[in-house]
């Protein structure tokens, strides 16, 4: 398995939709993730943290199945200011102690449309 | 002003040439990354540096180097560029608070190596 595998879409969806990205990673020993909102031609932000099972953030939402080691990011009541590519990040499996280097997704695109 | 800055911000050189790409923070951070990103590849580590006297190699250091010349500054060095080179480089710090830290971008370099 790739260290953090994302579909990268894009998912074109109208204004008010609910979009689902998944994401997969490898490291078992992760204990954190994130997830990161890049613009076009931007660099990447900070758009959640998950340590736990699941955050939730106004209108997005995060989980986390480790067992299945996957995180998911829900985005309710989509606008257009949404649109973006969004990355899924994970701490790398070969960092020695304590996991300061992140993997990143290759990101999936989002495209709200009016 | 923004925390972190990196210059230039877009460059165009030469096959062979040296280009150095500065980084500077005013978040106060320990930790300063070098990352590049390529259409379809993400976002790759390149070098990152713990405080001024460590500097690790990251997945992709060949072909470039990187000083810290300070807590506030981290260069980023292609001695002889080569095209594929051409991406956009991403400066990146987090401070030494947690077990993975959230990263702060910077705005970002366009490099073109004709």
């Amino acid at each position: 398995r790739k260290e953090v595998e994302q579909d990268p879409g894009p998912f074109n969806v109208p204004e008010g939709a609910t979009v689902a990205f998944n994401c997969t990673y490898s490291n078992s020993a992760s204990q954190s993730f994130f997830w990161y909102r890049q613009d076009c031609r931007k660099e990447p932000k900070l758009l959640m943290s998950v340590y736990s099972s699941g955050n939730e953030d106004g209108r997005f939402t995060a989980q986390l199945n480790r067992a299945s080691q996957y995180i998911s990011l829900l985005i309710r009541d989509s606008k257009l200011s949404d649109s973006a590519t969004y990355l899924c990040v994970v701490p790398s499996s070969d960092s020695g102690a304590g996991s300061y280097q992140l993997t990143f997704g290759k990101g999936t695109k989002l495209s709200v449309i009016p | 002003d923004a925390d972190v800055t990196q210059t230039p911000r877009n460059r165009i050189t030469k096959t062979g040439k040296r280009i150095m790409l500065e980084c500077s923070q005013t978040k106060g951070h320990d930790r300063m990354y070098w990352y590049r990103q390529d259409p379809g590849l993400g976002l790759r580590l390149i070098y990152y540096s713990f405080d001024v006297k460590d500097i690790n190699k990251g997945e992709i250091s060949d072909g470039y180097s990187v000083s810290r010349q300070a807590q506030a500054k981290f260069s980023l060095s292609l001695e002889s560029a080569i095209p594929n080179q051409t991406a956009l480089y991403f400066c990146a710090t987090s401070d030494s608070s947690g077990y993975a830290d959230t990263q702060y971008f910077g705005p970002g370099t366009r490099l073109t190596v004709l």
